[in-house]
């Protein structure tokens, strides 16, 4: 199984602060990444995948980077309905493999 | 807008058989463009992938589930469902229902675009 470490795990930040998640995968996934948004008592929401790509409705203060085993998401400005706990998951091979989350709460 | 909806029990006792069905609106389960997935998710952890089937019925599960788990797919009710057997408390968990793209060409398996909102399972006597 392909491992995915993301970091950090949690982290506190302010509203309009800039905030980075990184992830990497145990062997490389040639961009096959998505990035989630999951909210309290809810499902996850698709954000981006194969890495870069915003999914129609995600606000373009998010964005995705990265090769090989390393990816990044950015929030540049990070707004209230931002707090949330984000995943990455690489569809690169079976079974999907997902990081274990970050948790973005309010500083 | 495609809608997932799952159902079944919420408590299951140890031994038996967790059996959860997805019920799809919007959309179709006859569809070739993508395969229909479960996954779930423990209190306060991740996600893991259970297992999926497309319209042909075949399906992929998690080798480390494989030897209990049975996704089914009914195309007339436009459902697909879970079987996981043999569970215990470790099975506790949200269990989703979830729609992963498939690119087109490849056949290769995407993300996960539309997810159910969950149903909690119990595994308790």
């Amino acid at each position: 199984d392909i491992q995915m470490t993301q970091s950090p795990s949690s982290l506190s930040a302010s509203v309009g602060e800039r905030v980075t998640i990184t992830c990497r995968a145990s062997q490389g996934i040639s961009n096959s990444l998505a990035w989630y948004q999951q909210k309290a008592g809810k499902a996850p929401k698709l954000l981006l995948q194969t890495a870069t790509r915003l999914q129609s409705g995600v606000p373009s203060r998010f964005s995705g980077s990265g090769s090989g085993t390393d990816y990044t998401l950015v929030v540049s400005s990070l707004q209230a309905e931002d707090f949330a706990t984000y995943y990455c998951q690489q569809y690169y091979s079976t079974p999907w493999t997902f990081g274990q989350g970050t948790k973005v709460e309010i500083k | 807008q495609v809608q997932l909806q799952e159902s079944g029990p919420g408590l299951v006792k140890p031994a038996q058989t967790l059996s959860l069905t997805c019920t799809v609106s919007g959309g179709s389960v006859s569809s070739g463009s993508y395969y229909w997935s479960w996954l779930r998710q423990p209190a306060g952890k991740g996600l893991e992938w259970i297992g999926r089937i497309y319209t042909s019925g075949n399906s992929n599960y998690n080798p480390s589930l494989k030897s209990r788990v049975t996704i089914s797919l009914d195309t007339s009710k436009n459902q697909f469902s879970l079987k996981l057997s043999s569970v215990t408390a470790e099975d506790t968990a949200v269990f989703y229902c979830a729609r992963q793209i498939m690119y087109y060409g490849s056949g290769r398996g995407g993300p996960f675009d539309y997810w159910g909102q969950g149903t909690l399972v119990t595994v308790s006597s």
